[in-house]
């Protein structure tokens, strides 16, 4: 049975720093891990999808790494802005397609 | 838009009212999901429907009843409701167990 852990569950940073945001899976037959974030009493904003096959996955700033065999993940914001301050979550799915969530990291970058 | 389409985005009703909360998705996904999440509280998973058909109830009070019928179309229908259930309501699609794209969903509120 899958489970998705996410370590810390809040963050805050000053304005401009590199940083990195941990989740850990206990299965690693794991068939693709998204990242979400999440505002305030919003919906869930997909970020990135990593199959199992991939290693990694960038889109401007986010860059997402996959190592099924440590059962880790990891999301890496560069230069964060105050834009930035969210809930992260990431997500892997269950064999019946349930999509098992970590408890979730509240970022808040400061000016 | 992400593709999936909740409405309404704010609900008020009391605890005699029947509604409907409704979610239509444009990706040609064949799975739908509806979540609740409450205040300071993890996502949790109501119900799940592949191809029209209902595969997991995850205990859900049967003051909830969700229609989907079609692919496209889940409707969650709400009746006799406790004020402890006024939390956010997620709708999501997915292609089988692939990329998983939610709504912005429904705040609602129970009086």
């Amino acid at each position: 049975k899958q489970e998705v852990t996410q370590i810390p569950a809040a963050l805050s940073v000053p304005e401009g720093e590199n940083l990195v945001l941990n989740c850990s899976f206990t299965d690693s037959a794991i068939y693709n891990l998204q990242w979400f974030r999440q505002d305030p009493g919003k919906g869930l904003t997909s970020l990135l999808l990593i199959q199992s096959s991939q290693r990694e996955q960038t889109s401007g700033r986010l860059n997402a790494s996959l190592d099924k065999s440590s059962g880790r993940s990891t999301l890496y914001i560069a230069a964060s802005q105050p834009g930035d301050s969210a809930t992260y979550l990431c997500a892997a799915p269950s064999n019946t397609g349930k999509l098992i969530f970590g408890q979730g990291t509240t970022l808040q970058v400061k000016p | 838009e992400t593709g999936v389409t909740q409405t309404p985005r704010h609900l008020v009703m009391g605890m005699t009212n029947k509604k409907s909360l409704k979610c239509e998705q444009h990706l040609g996904h064949n799975a739908m999901y509806w979540y609740k999440q409450s205040a300071k509280k993890p996502l949790e998973l109501m119900f799940v429907y592949n191809f029209k058909e209902q595969t997991e109830n995850n205990s859900v009070p049967s003051r909830f009843s969700p229609e989907c019928p079609n692919s496209s179309h889940l409707f969650l229908h709400l009746h006799t409701l406790q004020p402890e259930d006024s939390a956010l309501y997620l709708c999501a699609s997915s292609q089988s167990r692939s990329s998983y794209t939610f709504g912005s969903g429904t705040r609602l509120t129970v009086v």
